[in-house]
């Protein structure tokens, strides 16, 4: 079946720090991930996202890594700052296409 | 300014007391989407409707009605709530299904006793 994971539901890091969150799945065929950030009070909001013909994407600030070989999937973070605190999750396009499959969340807490 | 709006953001009812929840999105997006968001869980989809007058079951659809008569608006209706209905629920949109990025409206906290 289908199922995203998280490997740690909290992380609390520095400020200006480098963070690293993690996720694993379980489906071999998934072709397309997205990691949101999800604010207190309010809905996920889109971060970065990766098909599964690349290895690494970045975006300002963020970069998503790919292991296919092992059904891994990473956000990093650099510098980190007090308004990086928030859940953040990782999706994977189900085999129809139709939904994202989410994940449980962990929770970044940078302190200053 | 592009985005998904819900109503309401709150709410409190009693078992069996039909309600709906309104979403409606300014993107023109043709897909939309319905989660509910537990704690433990996730989010977990209820209903998508992939364009006008198209719509389908999600995940956990047991309990809700959805309709898509018009692109931009994209109601949950929960004809007779239940306390296990009592969650988080986000409506969502984009210009397709699968890898387009969807768009979330803020939330409703629903509570039924």
């Amino acid at each position: 079946g289908e199922s995203v994971g998280l490997h740690l539901p909290t992380l609390s890091v520095q400020e200006g720090d480098n963070s690293i969150i993690n996720c694993a799945y379980s489906n071999s065929a998934s072709d397309y991930f997205i990691w949101y950030k999800q604010e207190s009070g309010k809905g996920p909001q889109f971060i970065i996202d990766i098909r599964s013909n690349m290895d690494k994407r970045q975006g300002q600030r963020v970069t998503v890594l790919l292991n296919k070989t092992v059904k891994h999937l990473s956000l990093q973070i650099a510098a980190t700052q007090p308004g990086d605190s928030a859940v953040y999750f990782c999706a994977e396009r189900n085999q129809a296409g139709t939904a994202l499959i989410f994940g449980k969340g962990t929770t970044l807490s940078v302190s200053s | 300014e592009a985005q998904v709006t819900q109503n309401p953001r709150y709410l409190i009812t009693v078992t069996g007391k039909k309600l709906t929840v309104t979403c409606s999105q300014n993107m023109n997006h043709e897909y939309m989407s319905w989660y509910r968001q537990d704690p433990g869980l996730g989010l977990r989809q209820i209903y998508y409707s992939m364009n006008v007058e198209v719509t389908d079951k999600g995940d956990v659809p047991e309990g809700y009605k959805v309709s898509r008569k018009e692109k931009r608006n994209f109601p949950l209706i929960l004809e007779s709530p239940s306390p296990n209905q009592t969650s988080l629920y986000f409506c969502a949109s984009s210009f397709g299904q699968g890898d387009y990025e969807q768009y979330f409206g803020p939330g409703t906290r629903l509570t039924v006793t």
